[in-house]
Parts: structure tokens; sequence; C-alpha cells
């Protein structure tokens, strides 16, 4: 069976840095692009970052360029979101999501349960 | 850039059926396959549909997917409505790195 485990949600205050992590397990990680996608509390969905099965692709939104760092540890099967510079409009339920192959450009398959990241001073 | 609207909500009775539609503007919405997501009340959201009409695995074949290149739209139609089909529907594109989402159509089975 397909997982996706986030972690390393929380409480933060504005202007500080939080990493939230992606354990997966049941397919061959290093095979399919994975994306971080967020949704703030009663809104819809918002893309945040894209990479592709070797890392060598990256993409941001434009929300979170030059503030988010995406990336991957294929041998630990771990996705990756380094949160810098946080902002209360950072303030979401983090979903880790993964792709339909190693191209970040291919529709989304498999979404974890998501980690809440909360930015309040 | 480009933007991905869906109507804010549908409401339809049980076994009727619905079309959800999803209008992009910036952009041809042949240029790039589309997607369709459900998220229940509490629960992450699942893929539905994906490259426009391809059913994602377990989902029933009461849920289809298709492209109108004249009203540059695409729409995901339900048929034989369940109260089980209640949820929040969003559809999403991709054009040079940008994944987009639109904002959500909640559908009501009543």
């Amino acid at each position: 069976e397909v997982q996706l485990v986030e972690s390393g949600g929380g409480l933060v205050q504005p202007g500080r840095s939080l990493r939230l992590s992606c354990a997966a397990s049941g397919f061959t990680f290093d095979d399919y692009a994975m994306h971080w996608v967020r949704q703030a509390p009663g809104k819809g969905l918002e893309w945040v970052s894209g990479i592709n099965w070797s890392g060598g692709g990256i993409a941001y939104a434009a929300s979170v360029k030059g503030r988010f760092t995406i990336s991957r540890d294929n041998a630990k099967r771990s996705l990756y979101l380094q949160m810098n510079s946080l902002r209360a409009e950072d303030m979401a339920l983090y979903y880790c999501v993964k792709g339909y192959s190693g191209n970040y450009a291919s529709a989304f398959d498999i979404w974890g349960q998501g980690a809440m990241v909360t930015v309040s001073s | 850039n480009f933007m991905l609207t869906q109507p804010h909500s549908v409401s339809e009775s049980p076994g009727k059926t619905i079309t959800i539609s999803c209008t992009r503007s910036g952009g041809s919405i042949v240029s790039n396959y589309v997607q369709w997501y459900q998220q229940r009340p509490g629960s992450s959201p699942t893929t539905v549909i994906y490259e426009d009409n391809q059913r994602s695995s377990g989902v029933p074949d009461r849920f289809s997917g298709s492209i109108d290149s004249s009203s540059n739209s695409a729409s995901l139609t339900i048929s034989g409505l369940k109260t089980e089909d209640e949820a929040d529907y969003y559809c999403q594109s991709y054009d040079r790195t940008n994944w987009v989402f639109g904002g959500g159509t909640k559908l009501t089975v009543l």
C-alpha cells in the first residue's frame, strides 16, 4: 500500500523557519516526482513546490519562491520542505503528494494526510 | 500565468447526473492535461480523473472527464449520484512549471 506520512508541522513565529518531512513507502520512491500542496483553513488547494525523480528539476509557486526549498533523499525515501521567513499567510495544512511519473509535469496521484503549520506570535 | 474558474457550489438529488465546469483563462484548455480531485469533509484529496479523462484506480465509471475547446473548459460529470459523492471537487492543470488549481466546487447531494 502506498503511504505518505508528513511530519514536522507545528506552531512557529512569523519570520522563523520550519522543516517538513514526508516519509514514503509502498512504491519505488526514486521513480516518481513529488510535490507539496497546501490548504489554508477553510480555503482551497494551492500548489507550493514540485521536484522530479532525481531532484534535478524543481519548481516553486511565486508565493514561496526564494523562501522555501524542496529537496528529496531517494536513499531515505523522503521528501522535505525547508520553509524560511514564514508569514501568517503560510499557515496551512501541507500535503505531500506523489506524481504519476518521474516528471513533475505529470498529474498528482496519492496524497498524504498533511502536516499543519501554524504561524503566529 | 493562467486561472481555472469553477462554480462555487452545485447541488442535485441522488440518482441524478451533475456536471462541474472548469474554465481556463490565459491559455488554451487543450495545451495541458486537466485533473480532478475529490476532497470529502475532513479528509485528504484523492485523484478522480487525470489526463483529461482517465479514471484513477478504484474510481467508479460513474465519474467521467471531458474537454471542450470551444468553451476553453473542462468538465467533470458524475452520474447516478450517491450521498457519498458529496465533497469538494477541484480541477487542476499545468503550464510552464506552474501548477494551478481551480477554486473548488462544493457538491451537495440532497
